[in-house]
Protein backbone atom coordinates (compact mmCIF):
# COMPACT_ATOMS: atom_id res chain seq x y z
CA UNK A 1 0.00 0.00 0.00
CA UNK A 2 1.06 3.62 -0.76
CA UNK A 3 2.45 5.41 2.36
CA UNK A 4 0.68 8.97 0.86
CA UNK A 5 -2.15 8.76 -0.80
CA UNK A 6 -4.16 10.98 -2.83
CA UNK A 7 -8.14 11.61 -3.69
CA UNK A 8 -9.06 11.81 -6.69
CA UNK A 9 -6.35 11.42 -8.99
CA UNK A 10 -7.99 13.00 -11.75
CA UNK A 11 -10.41 15.76 -11.36
CA UNK A 12 -12.42 17.81 -14.36
CA UNK A 13 -15.21 20.72 -12.57
CA UNK A 14 -16.40 23.95 -14.30
CA UNK A 15 -15.47 27.28 -12.95
CA UNK A 16 -17.27 28.45 -9.96
CA UNK A 17 -17.79 24.60 -8.02
CA UNK A 18 -16.26 23.84 -5.17
CA UNK A 19 -13.91 21.07 -5.11
CA UNK A 20 -12.02 19.44 -2.30
CA UNK A 21 -9.22 17.21 -2.63
CA UNK A 22 -7.70 14.72 0.05
CA UNK A 23 -4.44 13.44 1.67
CA UNK A 24 -4.01 10.73 4.16
CA UNK A 25 -0.97 8.82 5.35
CA UNK A 26 0.56 6.00 6.69
CA UNK A 27 3.72 7.11 7.25
CA UNK A 28 3.33 8.24 11.01
CA UNK A 29 4.70 11.89 9.89
CA UNK A 30 3.64 15.00 12.04
CA UNK A 31 4.05 17.52 8.91
CA UNK A 32 1.84 17.60 5.93
CA UNK A 33 1.92 20.00 2.70
CA UNK A 34 0.24 21.03 -0.11
CA UNK A 35 2.00 21.97 -3.29
CA UNK A 36 0.93 22.82 -6.89
CA UNK A 37 2.89 21.94 -10.23
CA UNK A 38 2.62 23.75 -13.86
CA UNK A 39 4.77 23.39 -16.46
CA UNK A 40 8.00 25.73 -16.30
CA UNK A 41 7.04 26.65 -12.79
CA UNK A 42 8.00 23.79 -10.55
CA UNK A 43 6.40 23.09 -7.18
CA UNK A 44 4.67 25.87 -5.39
CA UNK A 45 3.74 25.67 -1.64
CA UNK A 46 0.30 25.94 -1.09
CA UNK A 47 -0.27 25.61 2.88
CA UNK A 48 1.38 23.56 4.96
CA UNK A 49 1.18 21.85 8.99
CA UNK A 50 2.98 20.85 11.51
CA UNK A 51 0.57 19.09 13.65
CA UNK A 52 -2.90 19.08 13.65
CA UNK A 53 -3.64 22.32 15.29
CA UNK A 54 -1.07 23.90 13.26
CA UNK A 55 -1.97 25.58 9.38
CA UNK A 56 0.23 27.73 7.29
CA UNK A 57 -0.30 29.95 4.12
CA UNK A 58 2.49 29.11 1.62
CA UNK A 59 3.34 30.94 -1.58
CA UNK A 60 0.44 31.15 -2.99
CA UNK A 61 -2.50 30.11 -0.50
CA UNK A 62 -5.06 32.79 -1.97
CA UNK A 63 -8.21 31.08 -3.56
CA UNK A 64 -7.58 28.00 -1.49
CA UNK A 65 -8.50 26.75 2.37
CA UNK A 66 -7.22 23.41 3.80
CA UNK A 67 -8.19 21.46 6.88
CA UNK A 68 -6.00 18.96 9.09
CA UNK A 69 -8.50 16.49 10.15
CA UNK A 70 -6.02 14.13 11.79
CA UNK A 71 -2.46 13.49 12.03
CA UNK A 72 -2.63 11.07 8.52
CA UNK A 73 -5.67 13.49 6.98
CA UNK A 74 -4.90 16.61 5.46
CA UNK A 75 -7.14 18.11 2.98
CA UNK A 76 -7.58 20.90 0.53
CA UNK A 77 -10.08 22.89 -1.02
CA UNK A 78 -10.67 25.41 -3.71
CA UNK A 79 -14.02 27.34 -2.65
CA UNK A 80 -14.78 28.24 -6.47
CA UNK A 81 -12.67 27.15 -9.14
CA UNK A 82 -11.33 29.08 -11.93
CA UNK A 83 -9.44 27.63 -15.11
CA UNK A 84 -5.98 29.01 -13.61
CA UNK A 85 -6.24 26.87 -11.06
CA UNK A 86 -5.70 23.98 -13.62
CA UNK A 87 -2.87 22.07 -12.37
CA UNK A 88 -1.01 19.03 -10.82
CA UNK A 89 -1.47 18.91 -7.06
CA UNK A 90 1.10 17.07 -4.78
CA UNK A 91 0.39 16.16 -1.25
CA UNK A 92 4.01 15.96 0.98
CA UNK A 93 4.42 14.33 4.74
CA UNK A 94 8.15 15.29 6.57
CA UNK A 95 8.94 14.70 9.59
CA UNK A 96 9.99 17.30 11.92
CA UNK A 97 13.99 17.50 12.20
CA UNK A 98 16.97 19.35 11.38
CA UNK A 99 16.48 17.37 7.51
CA UNK A 100 12.74 17.99 7.09
CA UNK A 101 13.01 15.96 3.59
CA UNK A 102 9.48 15.22 2.19
CA UNK A 103 7.53 12.15 0.36
CA UNK A 104 5.05 13.36 -2.20
CA UNK A 105 1.71 11.44 -2.81
CA UNK A 106 0.88 10.48 -6.58
CA UNK A 107 -0.39 13.64 -7.12
CA UNK A 108 -3.79 14.93 -8.29
CA UNK A 109 -4.29 15.94 -12.03
CA UNK A 110 -7.13 19.07 -11.58
CA UNK A 111 -8.77 20.89 -14.99
CA UNK A 112 -11.03 23.89 -14.37
CA UNK A 113 -13.03 24.58 -17.73
CA UNK B 1 14.44 37.19 -7.99
CA UNK B 2 13.34 33.73 -7.16
CA UNK B 3 14.19 32.00 -4.37
CA UNK B 4 15.47 28.94 -5.89
CA UNK B 5 16.69 29.04 -9.34
CA UNK B 6 17.90 26.21 -11.89
CA UNK B 7 19.31 26.26 -15.30
CA UNK B 8 16.72 25.55 -17.14
CA UNK B 9 17.91 23.39 -19.58
CA UNK B 10 17.35 20.97 -21.20
CA UNK B 11 20.15 19.12 -20.92
CA UNK B 12 21.38 16.24 -22.96
CA UNK B 13 24.43 14.15 -22.16
CA UNK B 14 25.66 10.98 -23.89
CA UNK B 15 25.85 7.82 -21.57
CA UNK B 16 28.50 7.31 -19.57
CA UNK B 17 29.31 11.09 -19.48
CA UNK B 18 29.28 13.39 -16.12
CA UNK B 19 26.15 15.01 -15.72
CA UNK B 20 26.28 18.27 -14.06
CA UNK B 21 23.08 20.30 -12.39
CA UNK B 22 23.31 23.84 -10.33
CA UNK B 23 21.09 25.42 -7.67
CA UNK B 24 21.41 29.15 -6.74
CA UNK B 25 19.19 29.72 -3.70
CA UNK B 26 18.77 33.38 -2.46
CA UNK B 27 17.62 33.01 1.67
CA UNK B 28 21.23 32.85 3.66
CA UNK B 29 18.90 31.35 6.45
CA UNK B 30 18.66 27.95 4.60
CA UNK B 31 19.89 25.01 6.40
CA UNK B 32 19.38 21.90 4.17
CA UNK B 33 19.59 21.64 0.50
CA UNK B 34 17.91 18.69 -1.66
CA UNK B 35 17.91 17.31 -5.17
CA UNK B 36 14.23 15.50 -6.04
CA UNK B 37 13.98 13.38 -9.17
CA UNK B 38 10.97 13.47 -10.85
CA UNK B 39 10.09 11.27 -13.88
CA UNK B 40 7.44 12.71 -16.23
CA UNK B 41 3.92 11.92 -14.87
CA UNK B 42 5.28 10.69 -11.46
CA UNK B 43 5.90 12.14 -7.86
CA UNK B 44 8.91 13.84 -7.23
CA UNK B 45 11.41 11.62 -5.44
CA UNK B 46 14.47 12.51 -2.75
CA UNK B 47 17.51 10.87 -4.26
CA UNK B 48 20.10 13.26 -2.01
CA UNK B 49 20.31 16.16 0.78
CA UNK B 50 22.80 17.80 1.63
CA UNK B 51 23.58 20.02 4.79
CA UNK B 52 27.67 20.82 5.28
CA UNK B 53 29.64 22.66 3.10
CA UNK B 54 31.69 20.54 0.68
CA UNK B 55 30.65 17.07 -1.22
CA UNK B 56 28.26 14.14 0.05
CA UNK B 57 28.50 11.08 -2.71
CA UNK B 58 26.04 8.35 -2.78
CA UNK B 59 26.60 5.79 -5.47
CA UNK B 60 26.73 7.80 -8.89
CA UNK B 61 25.34 10.64 -7.68
CA UNK B 62 27.20 13.53 -6.04
CA UNK B 63 25.67 16.78 -4.13
CA UNK B 64 27.77 20.06 -3.71
CA UNK B 65 27.23 22.65 -1.55
CA UNK B 66 28.84 26.25 -0.85
CA UNK B 67 26.86 28.37 1.47
CA UNK B 68 29.23 31.03 1.31
CA UNK B 69 28.30 31.29 -2.76
CA UNK B 70 24.63 30.37 -1.94
CA UNK B 71 25.31 27.89 -4.46
CA UNK B 72 23.87 24.04 -4.71
CA UNK B 73 24.86 21.50 -7.48
CA UNK B 74 24.37 17.93 -8.51
CA UNK B 75 26.72 15.49 -10.18
CA UNK B 76 25.73 12.44 -11.92
CA UNK B 77 27.99 10.33 -13.49
CA UNK B 78 28.03 7.30 -15.52
CA UNK B 79 24.92 8.43 -16.78
CA UNK B 80 22.40 6.17 -18.00
CA UNK B 81 19.22 6.57 -19.77
CA UNK B 82 17.12 5.97 -17.05
CA UNK B 83 18.48 8.89 -15.28
CA UNK B 84 16.47 11.26 -17.86
CA UNK B 85 14.13 12.92 -15.70
CA UNK B 86 13.30 16.26 -14.34
CA UNK B 87 15.36 17.31 -11.54
CA UNK B 88 14.42 19.66 -8.52
CA UNK B 89 16.49 21.58 -6.22
CA UNK B 90 14.87 22.20 -3.00
CA UNK B 91 15.80 24.37 0.20
CA UNK B 92 14.56 24.70 3.84
CA UNK B 93 14.51 28.19 4.79
CA UNK B 94 11.96 28.19 7.34
CA UNK B 95 10.65 24.85 7.64
CA UNK B 96 8.78 24.70 5.15
CA UNK B 97 10.55 23.72 1.12
CA UNK B 98 10.89 26.29 -1.83
CA UNK B 99 11.85 24.11 -5.09
CA UNK B 100 13.28 25.65 -8.61
CA UNK B 101 11.83 25.29 -11.43
CA UNK B 102 13.46 22.36 -12.00
CA UNK B 103 16.39 20.91 -15.13
CA UNK B 104 15.14 18.37 -17.50
CA UNK B 105 18.02 16.01 -18.58
CA UNK B 106 18.28 13.57 -21.08
CA UNK B 107 20.86 10.85 -21.12
CA UNK B 108 21.21 9.22 -24.64
CA UNK B 109 22.39 5.87 -25.83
Amino acid sequence: DADVTQTPRNRITKTGKRIMLECSQTKGHDRMYWYRQDPGLGLRLIYYSFDVKDINKGEISDGYSVSRQAQAKFSLSLESAIPNQTALYFCATGRAGEINEQFFGPGTRLTVL
Amino acid sequence: QKEVEQNSGPLSVPEGAIASLNCTYSDRGSQSFFWYRQYSGKSPELIMFIYSNGDKEDGRFTAQLNKASQYVSLLIRDSQPSDSATYLCAVNPRGDMRFGAGTRLTVKP
